[in-house]
This record gives structure tokens, C-alpha cells and sequence, in this order.
């Protein structure tokens, strides 16, 4: 099966806490991305990474940071510099030379203690 | 003001009937225009695609874009309980820009 495998489903952050989220594709897509989704609020787009070693800032960007090591994979780590985590986290990918649809995983549901 | 301004709902109509979905938008410069359906607690998975103004149809959906309005409409015939979802209106500057700008999401309830 293709598609994109977000890792954990739920995942709970102590206070002053990093905290790690995964996410691999195995579509052979070149571009990845993290959205947050807020309750009443559009997705905002944190990071993006178009090839391996290279990402760049999204939007809200604050307090998060990514690596892009392999094609595969791109995880984002929820620093304790980011003041307000609680949210629905949405990675996606897609390809950069077929066409341009967003590929979405099922999601990362981040609460804090 | 947001740049993309979509009504919540929540909107529940009966089975079977015609659904009409709709975004504002305020910067000119957007020309690609999504559709996105998002069953509660999964990814958003994308419905249509369109460029500049003008219709698209793609079975029971078609999604309208007016640009002279700054408006964008997603229209749903013959709904059925499996269209319960969240409806998430998106548009990209240009292409290849990695920007989305979406709507907060419309949530829609098809009533058997």
C-alpha cells in the first residue's frame, strides 16, 4: 500500500518537553510538508522540504524544527519553545514534476499535560 | 480580515439534496483553486482542482470559480450520508508556489 504514515496518532507533551512526530511516505515524492489545523482555523503551514537536506520555513515556523535525511522521511520536533502545541498536526507530500495534488497522512492529535 | 473567509457551519441538509459550499477570497493574484474533503480525524484528501475561472465537474461534484467576485463555489448533487465531512476550500498563488491558503473548513451533515 502507498501512502503517508503519520506516527503517533496521539501523542501527550509535559511542559517543557520536546517532543518528535514522524512522518514517512512511500510515494517516491520529492516535496513534504507539516501543516497544524486549529479548531476554526485554516491549516497553516509550518515547514516544507522540496528535496533531502533542504527545508524551508512555513508560516508559523516558531518553535519547531524538521530534518530531511531521507526522501522518505521528514519528522517534526514540537520544541518547548513552541508556548501553544495543542493541535491537530497534518503532514503531506507531493510530486514536484506529476502534478499538484497534496497527499495528507491521518494525522497527530498533540495535547499537552 | 482573513485572506480566505469560508462559513463554518455547521450545514445539515437531507439526502438527496443539492449542496452548495462557498469561499471569499480577497487577494486578486490567487489562480488555483482546491477543494478538500476532511473525514473527522483523518488527512484531507483533495476533491477538485481548478485554474482561473470558469466550471469543473467530476461526477456529483462540480466546483465554480468567479474571479471577477473574488468567489468559489463547490456544488454537490444527489448528496448522500458518506458526503459528511469537513469541506476545505484552499487556493496557491501560482504554480509550483508551495503555499496553500485555506479556508477553516465547512462541516457538512447529510441526514439519512
Amino acid at each position: 500500500d502507498g501512502g503517508i504514515i503519520q506516527s503517533p496518532k496521539y501523542l501527550f507533551r509535559k511542559e517543557g518537553q520536546n517532543v518528535t512526530l514522524s512522518c514517512e511516505q512511500n510515494l517516491n515524492h520529492d516535496a513534504m510538508y507539516w501543516y497544524r489545523q486549529d479548531p476554526g482555523q485554516g491549516l497553516r503551514l509550518i515547514y516544507y522540504s522540496q528535496i533531502v537536506n533542504d527545508f524551508q520555513k512555513g508560516d508559523i515556523a516558531e518553535g519547531y524544527s524538521v530534518s530531511r535525511e531521507k526522501k522518505e522521511s521528514f519528522p517534526l520536533t514540537v520544541t518547548s519553545a513552541q508556548k501553544n502545541p495543542t493541535a491537530f498536526y497534518l503532514c503531506a507530500s507531493k510530486s514536484t514534476t506529476t502534478n499538484e495534488k497534496l497527499f495528507f497522512g491521518s494525522g497527530t492529535q498533540l495535547s499537552v499535560l | 480580515q482573513k485572506e480566505v473567509e469560508q462559513d463554518p457551519g455547521p450545514l445539515s441538509v437531507p439526502e438527496g439534496a443539492i449542496v452548495s459550499l462557498n469561499c471569499t477570497y480577497s487577494n486578486s493574484a490567487f489562480q488555483y483553486f482546491m477543494w478538500y474533503r476532511q473525514y473527522s480525524r483523518k488527512g484531507p484528501e483533495l476533491l477538485m482542482y481548478t485554474y482561473s475561472s470558469g466550471n469543473k465537474e467530476d461526477g456529483r461534484f462540480t466546483a465554480q470559480v468567479d474571479k471577477s467576485s473574488k468567489y468559489i463555489s463547490l456544488f454537490i448533487r444527489d448528496s448522500q450520508p458518506s458526503d459528511s465531512a469537513t469541506y476545505l476550500c484552499a487556493m496557491r498563488l501560482d504554480f509550483g508556489n508551495e503555499k496553500l491558503t485555506f479556508g477553516t473548513g465547512t462541516r457538512l451533515t447529510i441526514i439519512p
